[in-house]
């Protein structure tokens, strides 16, 4: 029963570095989101992919690219990494993008950027 | 600018009794609501939602109300149990994102 699957759960980075967050769900889902949550905040989009081969950014996508790697795959990459981009970034899925169509959440990774 | 708001961060409730957490939003675009359950280090759980052509809906011990004049849902707890103890997230969807709330943290105390 994994679900949603994100790696790592932790990373410390220094500022400037690169890093390739992954997620994979097994849900057989067409849709698959990245999240941050900053603490004392909801879960803000950064970006999405309604189905594979499509990529959408969401409300703060800065800094940040995204891959559908496959229909199972979608990882997020941080160029140059600074710190406001601490966070806990969460990866969710859904069967189809809609609102009837709950998001299935990752346990997340979280991450530090010194 | 917060579309979704929980004003309570914190709510504390003995066990047995009723939990309601409150849940305000701006957007009139907004038309399905939904709760979200998070424990630590773990990630969002889906708990129950409700379309805005519906003023209730109930799953077993969780029922959400909405009240779509005053743009207020509610999230009641009955009975409460210690299990119950997490952050719950007040989500709207307009279509494909999700607006979070900023999260209230329900203690169900013995």
């Amino acid at each position: 029963n994994a679900g949603v699957t994100q790696t790592p759960k932790f990373q410390v980075l220094k500022t400037g570095q690169s890093m390739t967050l992954q997620c994979a769900q097994d849900m057989n889902h067409n849709s698959m989101y990245w999240y941050r949550q900053d603490p004392g905040m909801g879960l803000r989009l950064i970006y999405y992919s309604a189905s594979e081969g499509t990529t959408d950014k969401g409300e703060v996508p800065n800094g940040y690219n995204v891959s559908r790697l496959n229909k199972r795959e979608f990882s997020l990459r941080l160029e140059s990494a600074a710190p406001s981009q601490t966070s806990v970034y969460f990866c969710a899925s859904n069967l189809r993008t809609g609102e009837d169509q709950p998001q299935h959440f990752g346990d997340g990774t979280r991450l530090s950027i010194l | 600018d917060q579309q979704v708001k929980q004003n309570s961060p914190s709510l504390s409730v003995q066990e047995g009794r009723i939990s309601i957490l409150n849940c305000d939003y701006t957007n009139s675009m907004f038309d399905y609501f939904l709760w979200y359950k998070k424990y630590p280090a773990e990630g969002p759980t889906f708990l129950i939602s409700i379309s805005s052509i519906k003023d209730k809906n109930e799953d077993g011990r969780f029922t959400v109300f909405l009240n779509k004049s005053a743009k207020h849902l509610s999230l009641h707890i009955v009975p409460s149990q210690p299990g119950d103890s997490a952050v719950y997230f007040c989500a709207a969807s307009p279509a494909y994102a999700l607006n979070f709330g900023k999260g209230t943290s329900l203690l169900v105390t013995p």
